[in-house]
């Protein structure tokens, strides 16, 4: 259990949908993270949220849009995804710090595994 | 670039003992963590080097030698729980957690 729930746990898309993957956090943490994670290779960042604010965007291609719309909750809309895009998608927040980038531990969501055919 | 190295698989056997390496060169340096995968789950944070030493935390201790760039994670008497993926990373100059790719552990009764 650690406080931090994604939904849905697996996702089936074509690559014409649209569907959105949803995180909460009941930690009362102030940053939120959105990664991709791929077999057998690091973590990626995509975006970060640093009390509500995007505070990171590391070159994410414009069909993945975040969310944010207050700090427990954090979504990620997909459209028109490429099937290089399946992999598990992790939420995390942390602590975060007023006005500047978080420095603390983050926790981890369980992930949703996006399958796009 | 940054980079963080970290065997990609390791076996051991149940009760015994393991040491898996992460040696890395990034930017600045503000900290090393240590997580815990199982198969379809959530990492989970297992331990965080900033100074120099040993920090130990029941069977679990993690070690950090910044000028050498280089942490371990050793694991005491091994349960076949511990059958799962270890991940490295270092939090660089900027705060940015740069990650390692993970090293599957896999234990053997």
């Amino acid at each position: 259990e650690t406080g931090v729930t994604q939904t849905p746990r697996h996702l089936v898309m074509g690559m014409t949908n649209k569907k959105s993957l949803k995180c909460e956090q009941h930690l009362g943490h102030n940053a939120m993270y959105w990664y991709k994670q791929s077999a057998k290779k690091p973590l990626e960042l995509m975006f970060v949220y640093n009390f509500k604010e995007q505070t990171e965007n590391n070159s994410v291609p414009s069909r993945f849009s975040p969310e944010c719309p207050n700090s427990s909750h954090l979504f990620l809309h997909l459209h028109t995804l490429q099937p290089e895009d399946s992999a598990l998608y992790l939420c995390a927040s942390s602590p975060g710090l007023a006005g500047g980038p978080s420095t603390d531990t983050q926790y981890f969501g369980p992930g949703t595994r996006l399958t796009v055919l | 670039g940054q980079n963080i190295d970290q065997p990609t698989e390791m076996t051991a056997t149940e009760g015994a003992i393991v040491q898996i390496n992460c040696t890395y060169q990034t930017s600045g340096f503000n900290g090393l963590f240590w997580y815990q995968q199982h198969a379809g789950e959530a990492p989970t944070f297992l331990s965080y080097n900033v100074l120099d030493g040993l920090e130990e935390k029941g069977r679990f201790s993690s070690f950090l030698s910044r000028s050498k760039g280089y942490s371990y994670l050793l694991l005491k008497e091994l349960q076949m729980k511990d059958s799962a993926s270890y991940l490295c990373a270092v939090r660089d100059s900027n705060y940015q957690l740069i990650w390692g790719a993970g090293t599957k552990l896999i234990i053997k009764p």
